[in-house]
């Protein structure tokens, strides 16, 4: 079954540097979403993409957050000045329609740790 | 805005049992409602959606339900097993708001 693919597995990065987290989503999907968890918290939504431009983002995603597909498979997140709160675990998820009605698939996740 | 509450929020049953995790929500203007499981360290894995026109999805041993009218969904676990034991999630879209989840139900499985 086809899958979304994040790497790496484990990011640890000192804080101020910059970070960039990938993601393949599933091959014909149209929808591109990323999201966190804080250890302990709930699944909190970032941004989602599509038709190349951001749709919507939350108070979440401030400028040093910045979200692009560089080619016809990658999609990817970046964060210009990490701080220690961004430490996280970070999810790219897809679906496949317009509508909401289609399940959204999740990747295994990068687990970020700012020192 | 919608939002999304599990409980309890750790459960712990004996093999071979049945249960219920419950998930509610405050906005019933509901388009979907989607479960998740959830093993440690790891990402999130679809298990049932529940579109707002329907009641019910099974999948093999689940099942889950929704009612708009009550802001409830419940997913129901027959014959558990060790092998059930990780995090479910609950998580639900309506008017223009991406997926907001709940917290999730811990469960663990006895042997």
């Amino acid at each position: 079954e086809p899958e979304v693919t994040q790497t790496p597995s484990h990011q640890v990065t000192q804080m101020g540097q910059e970070v960039i987290l990938r993601c393949v989503p599933i091959s014909n999907h149209l929808y591109f979403y990323w999201y966190r968890q804080i250890l302990g918290q709930k699944v909190e939504f970032l941004v989602s993409f599509y038709n190349n431009e951001i749709s919507e983002k939350s108070e979440i995603f401030d400028d040093q957050f910045s979200v692009e597909r560089p080619d016809g498979s990658n999609f990817t997140l970046k964060i210009r000045s990490t701080k220690l709160e961004d430490s996280a675990m970070y999810f790219c998820a897809s679906r496949t329609g317009i509508s909401y009605n289609s399940p959204l698939h999740f990747g295994n996740g990068t687990r970020l740790t700012v020192t | 805005k919608q939002e999304v509450t599990q409980i309890p929020a750790a459960l712990s049953v004996p093999e071979g049992e049945n249960l219920v995790l419950n998930c509610s929500f405050t906005d019933s203007a509901i388009y979907n409602l989607q479960w998740f499981r959830q093993d440690p360290g790891k990402g999130l894995t679809s298990l049932l959606l529940i579109q707002s026109s329907q009641r019910e999805q099974t999948s093999g041993r689940l099942n889950a339900s929704l009612d708009k009218s009550s802001g409830r969904s419940t997913l129901y676990i027959a014959a558990s097993q060790p092998g059930d034991s990780a995090t479910y999630l609950c998580a639900g879209v309506s008017g223009n708001t991406p997926l907001v989840f709940g917290k999730g139900t811990r469960l663990s499985v006895i042997a």
